[in-house]
């Protein structure tokens, strides 16, 4: 099925370690974004990528950083994983810089320990 | 800045019940508002999007109405079902910032 796919769903890591998000999606679309979700905070964005070759801060870029690999695939990379990084992250797609065709993949549930 | 609240937060209904979400935002300077579902555990689903220049939008049981200059939209929902127990979130796409701005949703119960 067409859509935007998250890798992992789920993930423990220590407080200090790395790891990468990966989201690809193959609905041919610009733009792409990252989310976090947090109880009472509803979503915000952490970064957003207008088109292919583009990265822009979000509300809440510290602590993260993002690649734009090619027009399919966006990754969110959290250098040093820090408590309040717990979260469920996001991935999102639309086919235009202005909401159309707005898809979200199933998100990925990350603890920090 | 803006900013998007929902209220209530948390809903409970009937089966067969006509129901409506409000939402409402402090900027009017908007492009669009967009209405999505979010089912426990998943991600979010795009249900209808209303250009700043319409009143409303229809898909099925669902009517998003949106009054820009008094900063609301309601999504109303005719005959309500179990199947339509979620959370329902409004984002809000203020011009010149290419973002949404989401509420933090109200979660409703539809009772069989």
């Amino acid at each position: 099925n067409a859509g935007v796919t998250q890798t992992p769903k789920f993930q423990v890591l220590k407080t200090g370690q790395s790891m990468t998000l990966q989201c690809a999606q193959d609905m041919n679309h610009n733009s792409m974004y990252w989310y976090r979700q947090d109880p009472g905070m509803g979503l915000r964005l952490i970064y957003y990528s207008a088109s292919e070759g583009t990265t822009d801060k979000g509300e809440v870029p510290n602590g993260y950083n993002v690649s734009r690999l090619n027009k399919r695939e966006f990754s969110l990379r959290l250098e040093s994983a820090a408590p309040s990084q717990t979260s469920v992250y996001f991935c999102a797609s639309s086919s235009d810089r202005v909401g159309y065709g707005y898809t979200f993949g199933s998100g990925t549930r990350l603890t920090v320990v | 800045k803006q900013e998007v609240t929902q209220i209530p937060a948390a809903l409970s209904v009937p089966e067969g019940e006509n129901l409506v979400l409000n939402c409402s935002f402090t900027d009017s300077a908007i492009y669009n508002l967009q209405w999505f579902r979010q089912d426990p555990g998943k991600g979010l689903t795009s249900l209808l999007l209303i250009q700043s220049s319409q009143r409303e939008q229809t898909s099925g049981r669902l009517n998003a109405s949106l009054d820009k200059s008094s900063g609301r939209s309601t999504l109303y929902i005719a005959a309500s079902q179990p199947g339509d127990s979620a959370t329902y979130l409004c984002a809000v796409f203020t011009s010149g910032t290419y973002k949404y701005i989401f509420g933090t949703g109200t979660r409703l119960k539809v009772l069989a």
